[in-house]
């Protein structure tokens, strides 16, 4: 089993939805990033939570700590939202520079 | 600021060749990686480095060798490439070592060995 786990593997909305991805993960962290790949393929961080919740634009992302759990929000989807939603995270101790990834989430957003 | 630039873009080898892939910074970031990623996978860390002079093996580093001379540059060397190696992959930085600031990656190199 994955220590990373997101859902859904592919999600497609029409434009104006309210998104939202998941992510679980299996071990103790120090931190949770959220990450979007570019259909080009270009990688930039969205957040970094170690708790809480974080908003930036229309994206929101969620933290529980004790349940071990992440979620991605976006509000009035656009289709230059389209793209793959990656979660990962840094491990507890040692090691936090090692983040494990999940597959990601490709979202595509139709007009 | 250029951020992270690396060096090919595309590369196709032969089997048993090497090459270098070069990765270069310019916000002064302690912190590289090199990941791999292969389709349906998520990333897979192949080395990383914590500073100039230090480097350590990450989950999946048979086949790769990295130096880290100057905080700005980490190539990530292939020697004997093998079909295995196919794949698209990134280097990235960060100020911190648990990204409290994000991660910038770079724009990829995708490799293919036949």
């Amino acid at each position: 089993k994955n220590e990373v786990e997101q859902s859904p593997q592919n999600l497609t909305a029409q434009e104006g939805e309210f998104i939202t991805i998941n992510c679980s993960y299996s071990v103790g962290i120090s931190a949770l990033h959220w990450l979007q790949q570019h259909p080009g393929g270009g990688i930039v961080s969205l957040f970094m939570l170690s708790s809480g919740k974080k908003k930036h634009g229309r994206l929101i992302a969620t933290i529980n700590i004790q349940e071990k759990h992440s979620s991605l929000h976006i509000t009035a989807s656009h289709p230059r939202d389209s793209a793959v939603y990656i979660c990962a995270v840094s491990r507890l101790g040692g090691g936090s520079e090692k983040l494990v990834f999940g597959k990601g989430t490709k979202l595509t957003v139709n007009p | 600021n250029a951020g992270v630039t690396q060096t090919p873009k595309f590369r196709i080898l032969k089997i048993g060749q090497s090459m270098t892939l070069q990765c270069a910074q310019d916000m002064n970031h302690n912190y590289m990686y090199w990941y791999r990623q292969d389709p349906g996978m998520g990333l897979k860390l192949i080395y990383y480095s914590v500073g100039a002079g230090i480097t350590d093996k990450g989950e999946v580093p048979n086949g790769y060798n990295v130096s880290r001379s100057t905080t700005e540059d980490f190539p990530l060397r292939l020697e004997l490439a093998a079909p295995s190696q196919t794949s698209v992959y990134f280097c990235a930085s960060s100020y911190s070592p648990r990204g409290s600031y994000g991660y910038t990656f770079g724009s990829g190199t995708r490799l293919t060995v036949v």
